[in-house]
């Protein structure tokens, strides 16, 4: 599986924008890029996932680098239950295996 | 119903005991998985089944036996399990769609101890 590469760890404030990066150098060309992300004491949740175009839902959106060699999650208002881990996902189209790597932890201050 | 329960919560076992660990969704998915999840790592995958049928086991070792009844239902049987064993384990469900399996929904785990 490709491997991607994420900070350890980010803070933001409450209520302004959060852009969490994620490196994916060796993404191929069926892989889409899918995003997790775990509350404490929970399982993980699904966030959002993309293939080449920029993405929008309910929770967030995600930014696709042109050369798809990375990508940026955004929460537009982060609020403390946004505090977690978020894990940053390269899945084959049809492949069942989603690989987690060390995953960002998202600190939100008051 | 969009929820995967996993009962129980929490489990205490000694290295002979036998026990199950038990996954439940009621979405109509026809993936389920099982992940073990150390502290502050993040989950590792065991087992995929897709239709019912074991189609990945990720080198587990046979201590840990899954099991898919139905469709609905996945259980996890532990034998002679060791304390590093101890961990939380998570179940998940998926839709399928010929090849293409979705997006992954999780239960909240079951925290094991081996003692």
């Amino acid at each position: 599986d490709a491997k991607t590469t994420q900070p350890n760890s980010m803070e933001s404030n409450e209520e302004e924008p959060v852009h969490l990066p994620c490196n994916h150098s060796t993404i191929s060309g069926t892989d889409y890029i899918h995003w997790y992300r775990q509350l404490p004491s929970q399982g993980p949740e699904y966030v959002i996932h993309g293939l080449t175009s920029n993405v929008n839902n309910r929770m967030a959106s995600l930014a696709i680098a042109e050369d798809r060699k990375s990508s940026t999650l955004i929460l537009h208002r982060a609020t403390l239950r946004d505090a977690a881990v978020y894990y940053c996902i390269l899945k084959s189209t049809s492949g069942s295996r989603l690989t987690f790597g060390e995953g960002t932890q998202l600190t939100v201050n008051p | 119903d969009t929820e995967v329960t996993q009962t129980p919560k929490h489990l205490v076992m000694g290295m002979t005991n036998k026990k199950s660990l038990k996954c439940e969704q009621h979405m109509g998915h026809r993936a389920m998985y099982w992940y073990k999840q150390k502290a502050k790592k993040p989950p590792e995958l065991m087992f995929v089944y897709s239709y019912e049928k074991l189609s990945i086991n990720e080198s587990v070792p046979s201590r840990f036996s899954p099991e898919c009844p139905n469709s609905s239902l996945l259980n996890l049987h532990l034998h002679a399990l060791q304390p590093e064993d101890s961990a939380l384990y998570l179940c998940a469900s998926s839709q399928v769609d010929l090849v293409n399996y979705n997006e992954q929904f999780f239960g909240p785990g079951t925290r094991l101890t081996v003692l």
